[in-house]
């Protein structure tokens, strides 16, 4: 079974819909990432969370919002999506219990968002 | 602001060549780590460095964090199809009491056999 899944793998909308992409996982990892991913522009970092009900924003978080309710989910919602939000969207998680190290990430499959 | 770039952003190579991929950060890292991501798939972790001037080797992958932690490259000797992806870094930039990874915009390596 894979250690961190994403629901659902694709998804296609309208413009101006409500959208939630979730992320969960099994490694018992507190800390908790969303990114989304565009040719030619690698891994932007949209939302992360340290633990439960910590939420900190990266570096395009505008037309996002993120929910951590339980150390083994987070979820991302686009409450109004855009066309330019089409995109690769990750989650990945890292372990740092014991360590206040930026450990590897750990990422789930991926979503893939068309909005049209 | 505090960037980590990342060139070149493709490199297609005979395979049996080498490769090289280059990471520049506007700040020093207190690590760096790397990452590739087959066609089609998610990143996967190869490598962390933490020590400034830190090489690293995994089979016939290079790794190896500048003197001054501030860049960082990968080199592939003797490419195989198997290494097709895209290759990324990603370092720890400091944002008032947080720090928080940043990735840089990757390598696609391709090869033709």
């Amino acid at each position: 079974d894979a250690d961190v899944t994403q629901t659902p793998r694709n998804r296609i909308t309208k413009t101006g819909k409500r959208i939630m992409l979730e992320c969960s996982q099994t490694k018992g990892h507190d800390r908790m990432y969303w990114y989304r991913q565009d040719p030619g522009l690698g891994l932007r970092l949209i939302y992360y969370s340290f633990d439960v009900k910590d939420i900190n924003k990266g570096e395009i978080s505008d037309g996002y919002s993120v929910s951590r309710q339980a150390q083994a989910k987070f979820s991302l919602s686009l409450e109004s999506a855009i066309p330019n939000q089409t995109a690769l969207y990750f989650c990945a998680t890292s372990d740092h219990r014991t360590s206040e190290t930026h450990n590897e990430q750990f990422f789930g499959p991926g979503t893939r968002l068309t909005v049209l | 602001g505090q960037q980590v770039m990342q060139i070149p952003q493709y490199q297609h190579v005979q395979e049996g060549e080498d490769f090289t991929t280059y990471c520049n950060s506007s700040t020093t890292l207190s690590n760096i780590q790397w990452y590739k991501q087959r066609p089609g798939g998610h990143p996967v972790f190869l490598i962390q460095l933490v020590k400034s001037g830190e090489v690293k080797k995994q089979k016939r992958l290079t790794f190896q964090f500048g003197e001054a932690k501030k860049n960082s490259s990968l080199h592939i000797t003797a490419t195989q199809t198997t290494d097709v992806g895209t290759y990324f870094c990603a370092g720890p930039i400091r944002y008032s009491s947080a720090s928080k990874i940043i990735f840089g915009s990757g390598t696609r390596l391709s090869i033709r056999p």
